[in-house]
This record gives structure tokens, C-alpha cells and sequence, in this order.
């Protein structure tokens, strides 16, 4: 059972750079995720998607962008790579909305911008 | 504006205690309330979680009590156990599927 996978597990970027975070579930879930999680501040929504086609600003979108052309694949891409966006980041999705949601979490991937 | 509230930051308690965490919450358009378990370097996974229209839940040694006029809930590990060690999320839903979370516990048990 694969669940949700992310790739890459870590990465290094240059302040510039750019790059495409890989999520992929196997569930068949409508609603998809992306977090972020600093120490101390928890885990800050930045995107999510609510089927194919369909996605929506969370708590802290800035310098990232979302695509969700199949219900499987929600990537996530930086364009202009910050050091403020060195974090552990976390692709999740859950089967419904609302009362009852269990989201399933990826594994995460480290990213550090020098 | 951190629209679910959690404390304290981290907790040690001792084999065999009660292990409590509170969240508070802000925006009442919220209606399931989660709360989630994460080990290091791995993601958080669901723990337990209650709906807006009940008190109290309780699952083996985890206990939500919730109280909605506060907009208030907390989670409580009895006979916590050094396995417990963990960091801990509470979580508030809307029913557009927005889910946000709370800054974390990070709970140890000592032996």
C-alpha cells in the first residue's frame, strides 16, 4: 500500500533556483494538500485542491504555485527559491470534506535553500 | 493569525501520568476537530478526532473533551507510556475541506 508519496525526500537549492516537489496518492482522494512545517509554528497550509482541475490558496501561498491536471498528482513548485522557504514540507489527502476526515500524510521533504 | 491555538509547546511527563494538551480555536465555521500523532521523520497520522455536537470521546488511554461554547478542546493521554513520545497536532476542519493545525506538542514520557 503506497498511500502518498513524495519526492524528492531531501533536497538542497541555491537562492534562485527552482524546483518541483512530486506528490502522488493511490487512494483515489478528491482532496489533496500541501504543509509546511517550521519548528514551533506547526504544520501551515500553503495549497490545496478539492478535485482535478480545482485548487485554492491556504494560510501561506506566496512564491509557491500548484497544478492538479489528474486526480493522483499534485505538485508543488517554487520558482524563485528564498531561504524562508528552508522547510520540511508535506503532501496530504483525504477521501471527503468536513466531519469524519482522515488525511493521510506523505512522508515529507526536507528542503534547505542556501 | 493562527487560527487554532495550541499549548503548551512541549511537555514531559513521567510513566504512567496524564499527558494534556489544549487547543483553542477561533473561526466557529469549523466543525471536526482532529487531532494527529507524528513520530521523527515521519507524517503526522490520525490519532482520534470529534465532532462539534459531542463533549467527550474516548479511545483506550485518548480522551477528547471538547466545549464548544469556549470553542475549546484538549487531548488527554492516561497511563501515558515512554511510546507515546511524540509530537502532537490538533486540527480544526472547515467543511470546504480547509484544514488547519495547530502549532504542536511536543510530549516526551520518561521511563
Amino acid at each position: 500500500n503506497a498511500g502518498v508519496t513524495q519526492t524528492p525526500k531531501f533536497r538542497i537549492l541555491k537562492i534562485g533556483q527552482s524546483m518541483t516537489l512530486q506528490c502522488t496518492q493511490d487512494m483515489n482522494h478528491n482532496y489533496m494538500y500541501w504543509y509546511r512545517q517550521d519548528p514551533g509554528m506547526g504544520l501551515k497550509l500553503i495549497y490545496y485542491s478539492v478535485g482535478a482541475g480545482i485548487t485554492d490558496k491556504g494560510e501561506v501561498p506566496n512564491g509557491y504555485n500548484v497544478s492538479r491536471s489528474t486526480t493522483e498528482d499534485f505538485p508543488l513548485r517554487l520558482e524563485l527559491a528564498a531561504p524562508s522557504q528552508t522547510s520540511v514540507y508535506f503532501c496530504a489527502s483525504s477521501p471527503q470534506t468536513g466531519m469524519n476526515t482522515e488525511a493521510f500524510f506523505g512522508q515529507g521533504t526536507r528542503l534547505t535553500v542556501v | 493569525q493562527q487560527q487554532v491555538k495550541q499549548s503548551p509547546q512541549s511537555l514531559i511527563v513521567q510513566k504512567g501520568g496524564i499527558s494534556i494538551i489544549n487547543c483553542a480555536y477561533e473561526n466557529t465555521a469549523f466543525d471536526y476537530f482532529p487531532w494527529y500523532q507524528q513520530f521523527p521523520g515521519k507524517g503526522p497520522a490520525l490519532l482520534i478526532a470529534i465532532r462539534p455536537d459531542v463533549s467527550e470521546k474516548k479511545e483506550g488511554r485518548f480522551t477528547i473533551s471538547f466545549n464548544k461554547s469556549a470553542k475549546q478542546f484538549s487531548l488527554h493521554i492516561m497511563d501515558s507510556q515512554p511510546g507515546d513520545s511524540a509530537t502532537y497536532f490538533c486540527a480544526a476542519i472547515k467543511y470546504t475541506n480547509d484544514m488547519r493545525f495547530g502549532a504542536g506538542t511536543r510530549l516526551t514520557v520518561k521511563p
